[in-house]
């Protein structure tokens, strides 16, 4: 069946540093992958999402490009800020209907000042 | 749009009763997930609904959960009798399409 797999926090950073949280995938056909967010006491947000082979999503100063040939989706971003705080969940969508996502279990970002 | 509006926020129930979470999607949306997440499991898909019908409950744990969609606004997932392991935070989200999904901000279910 279909996995996501995602670094496991929390991953702890300085405030202007530079942030990739890795996402490795499995899955049947070629799904559609997406970073969502949540931030404390919230529901999840869409981030990103990148549909086919090299697409690069981009969000709010956040990038991830869809890497078929590594199964990777890693989520970067050039210089964090103490908001980015909250845990970031990457997922993906196989087959061709309206099914579930498969998530990842995961990443507590914590950015200190 | 007002989003995906589910209800209640917060509950906290004794073991053995009945629970009733709602939700209601974002209008024109014809997609409706029910998440469940823990800190052991992560987020579960538990049913979702295309159309109003039940396409796949697989995720759903046990017999004691069941999930209706009587119409395209509204949803409702039952625990009958609740028990501490169903402890969680229960996520409705909302689709149009094969890719975005709205979440809302869950409800946080606590069986003592």
């Amino acid at each position: 069946g279909d996995s996501v797999t995602q670094m496991e926090g929390p991953v702890t950073l300085s405030e202007e540093a530079f942030l990739t949280i890795n996402c490795t995938y499995t899955a049947t056909g070629y799904p559609s992958l997406f970073w969502y967010v949540q931030y404390p006491g919230e529901g999840l947000q869409l981030l990103l999402k990148a549909t086919k082979a090299d697409d690069k999503g981009s969000n709010k100063g956040f990038e991830a490009t869809y890497r078929k040939e590594t199964t990777s989706f890693h989520l970067e971003k050039g210089s964090v800020q103490v908001s980015d705080s909250a845990v970031y969940f990457c997922a993906l969508i196989s087959g061709g209907g309206a099914d579930g996502l498969t998530f990842g279990k995961g990443t507590h970002l914590i950015i200190q000042p | 749009d007002a989003g995906v509006i589910q209800s209640p926020r917060h509950e906290v129930t004794e073991m053995g009763q009945e629970v009733t979470l709602r939700c209601k999607p974002i209008s024109g949306h014809n997609s409706l997930f029910w998440y469940r997440q823990t800190m052991m499991r992560g987020l579960e898909l538990l049913i979702y609904f295309n159309n109003n019908v039940p396409i796949d409950d697989s995720g759903m744990p046990e017999d004691r959960f069941s999930a209706k969609m009587p119409n395209a606004s509204f949803s409702t997932l039952k625990i009958q009798p609740s028990e501490p392991r169903d402890s969680a935070v229960y996520f409705c989200a909302s689709s149009s399409r094969v890719s975005e999904q709205y979440f809302g901000p869950g409800t946080r279910l606590t069986v003592t």
